[in-house]
Order: C-alpha cells, then structure tokens, then sequence
C-alpha cells in the first residue's frame, strides 16, 4: 500500500492556459474522488468515480474541468483555459466502498495561476 | 443542503491541556461523521469516525460523540501533546452509498510546550 499519489505536486500557469493533473489511487481501491480546497476552507467535492464511470459532478464543477479515469485505475483531472480563480489545492481521495466509508487523501497538487 | 459547521480557530493551548473542537451539521437523511486531520505538510487523514446516533468514534487519545438531538460531533482530547498540532476538518458522509462527503472549513490547533 503506496497511498495515494498525486503529480504534480505544484503547477504554476498563466491564465488562459490548460493544466492536468494526474491522481494514482490505492490499488485495490474503486472509488475515486477530486476536491478542491482554498486557503482557510475544507475540501469541496467535484466529483467522483466508481471504477471508471463518472457518477457525480458538483454544480462547482464548470465546462472547463474535465475528469477521466480510464480503466476504473489513475485518473487525471483537466482544466481548460484557466482562470486566477482556479488557483487551489486539488485533492483526490480514494476508497474501497464496503459500506464502511473512509477516505484516503492524496497530498494535492496546488495550482497557481497567474 | 448538506453542511458541516465547526468553530473558528485557530485555537492555541499548552501542553497537557483539555481540548475541545465544537462541530454541528445539517443533513437530510442519517449521515455518518468523521473527523479528518492535516498535519502540515501531509495529505488529510482519517482521525476517527461513527456511523449511528451515540456511537464514539476514538483514536490517539482523542474521542467523539454522534449526538443527533443535538446535531453534534465534538472533539475532544484530555491532554494534548505538541505533535497534536495541526488542522481538524469535521465531515460528513451521506447519499445511497455513503459516498457524498462534505467537509467543514477546518480548526487549526496550536499546541505550544
């Protein structure tokens, strides 16, 4: 058990451009799920995955962010033409649903734009 | 909606001091409740849980309390440590399949020697 991984790590863009992010769950894991969070504030949900179907999508979550996590394994979460208001940490969690709920975090990417 | 409220820090104690970390929430339906902790540097991690009215969640000293009539998840722990300093989110998990998580804005907890 590797944890969860995410790359990269930091990412600084200038606005306008697009960004990916990669996200490496724990293996046995099915669930996956992308977070954003803010200096000062808790995670906020923006989606979700169970293997590779995308069940659920905040209304945060604008036409300009796209998830993919092809083959139920990594996903990766796309921003298109990004905005200063973008700048966050992004968090992806996974889990094995057993009924018993319980979040493995990744340690974020956190995004700069500028 | 769905909402997690916790008071307002950041809170700094001393060393051997009684902790308490107030959190609320609303849900529809009957969510279970965790608490979460981020120690600088690291990713969230899973403090304790409970899933049903006066269940306690514990671990590491610290301990919680589903209480439903009151909405409520406190924290707390009898004497922190200095390595106890760090973020504490209060969450909960609602939906079919427990799989709708939300976290409320976070406590940061000093603890000084």
């Amino acid at each position: 058990d590797t944890g969860v991984s995410q790359d990269p790590r930091h990412k600084i863009t200038k606005r306008g451009q697009n960004v990916t992010f990669r996200c490496d769950p724990i293996s046995e894991h099915n669930r996956l799920y992308w977070y954003r969070q803010t200096l000062g504030q808790g995670p906020e949900f923006l989606t979700y995955f169970q293997n590779e179907a995308q069940l659920e999508k905040s209304r945060l979550l604008s036409d300009r962010f796209s998830a993919e996590r092809p083959k139920g394994s990594f996903s990766t979460l796309e921003i298109q033409r990004t905005e200063q208001g973008d700048s966050a940490m992004y968090l992806c969690a996974s889990s094995f649903w057993t009924g018993d709920e319980k979040l493995f975090f990744g340690s974020g990417t956190q995004l700069s734009v500028l | 909606g769905d909402s997690v409220t916790q008071m307002e820090g950041p809170v700094t104690l001393s060393e051997e001091a009684f902790l308490t970390i107030n959190c609320t929430y609303t849900a529809t339906g009957y969510p279970s409740l965790f608490w979460y902790v981020q120690y600088p540097g690291e990713g969230l991690q899973l403090l304790l849980k409970a899933t049903k009215a006066d269940d306690k969640g514990s671990n590491k000293g610290f301990e919680a309390t589903y209480r439903k009539e009151t909405t409520s998840f406190h924290l707390e722990k009898g004497s922190v440590q200095v390595s106890d300093s760090a973020v504490y989110f209060c969450a909960l998990s609602i939906g079919n399949y427990g799989q709708n998580f939300v976290f409320g804005p976070g406590t940061r907890l000093s603890v000084l020697p």
